[in-house]
């Protein structure tokens, strides 16, 4: 059965600090892997994906994930946190034969502290 | 401007009660999908749409139905809400014909409970 895990319900990071986000997936096939985004009282929006090509993917915000076939990891970095990056981050994942459907991860809430 | 909307955004009723909240997006996309998102289990799919009359069915269907007359239009409709369908609804879109189907735009939401 295809999943996706995100480890760890809260990641609290001092401002300025790098962070890490962290996903694992299970799919058969080939994946596609996503990362999106959840501000207070806001919809989701789209950060990365992971398609094929590098394995480090850079998208909105500053933000990049790093693909690892071996350890079936998409772990989503940034350099340098900004308190306005605290929010809830979830990590998606599609099969290659899937009808577009994405499994979701329960979310990583974030905090980022002044 | 480019958005996805949904009505009502919040919504208190009572079981068996009939309920649609509706979703709207402007960009013509023909992938639209619904969401329900509950504490720790993430978002699971209700139901999705490939394009116009054309649905299926997402993870969690049950109790829940859907229809797609128009393209940019995709209600979701409680016949019956019972009170584990209190949960927190999102709709979205993304374009298939760009092969960004998964780039999906989310609306804000709908908290729906059900007493």
């Amino acid at each position: 059965a295809q999943s996706v895990a995100q480890p760890e319900d809260q990641v609290n990071v001092a401002e300025g600090n790098p962070l890490t986000v962290k996903c694992t997936y299970s799919v058969s096939g080939n994946p596609y892997l996503f990362w999106y985004v959840q501000y207070p009282n806001r919809g989701l929006q789209f950060l990365l994906k992971y398609i094929t090509g590098d394995n480090l993917v850079k998208g909105s915000y500053g933000f990049e994930a790093e693909f690892n076939k071996s350890q079936t990891s998409f772990h989503l970095k940034k350099p340098s946190a900004l308190v306005s990056d605290s929010a809830l981050y979830f990590c998606a994942v599609r099969s290659a034969d899937s009808n577009y459907q994405l499994i979701w991860g329960a979310g990583t809430k974030l905090i980022i502290k002044p | 401007e480019a958005q996805v909307t949904q009505n009502p955004r919040y919504l208190i009723t009572v079981t068996g009660k009939k309920l649609t909240v509706t979703c709207s997006q402007n960009m013509n996309h023909e992938y639209m999908s619904w969401y329900r998102q509950d504490p720790g289990l993430g978002l699971r799919q209700i139901y999705y749409s490939m394009n116009v009359e054309v649905t299926d069915k997402g993870d969690v269907p049950e109790g829940y139905k859907v229809s797609r007359k128009e393209k940019r239009n995709f209600p979701l409709i409680l016949e019956s809400p019972s009170p584990n369908q209190t949960s927190l609804y999102f709709c979205a879109s993304s374009a298939i014909a760009s092969g960004r189907a998964e780039e999906q735009y989310f609306g804000p939401g709908t908290r729906l409970t059900v007493t």
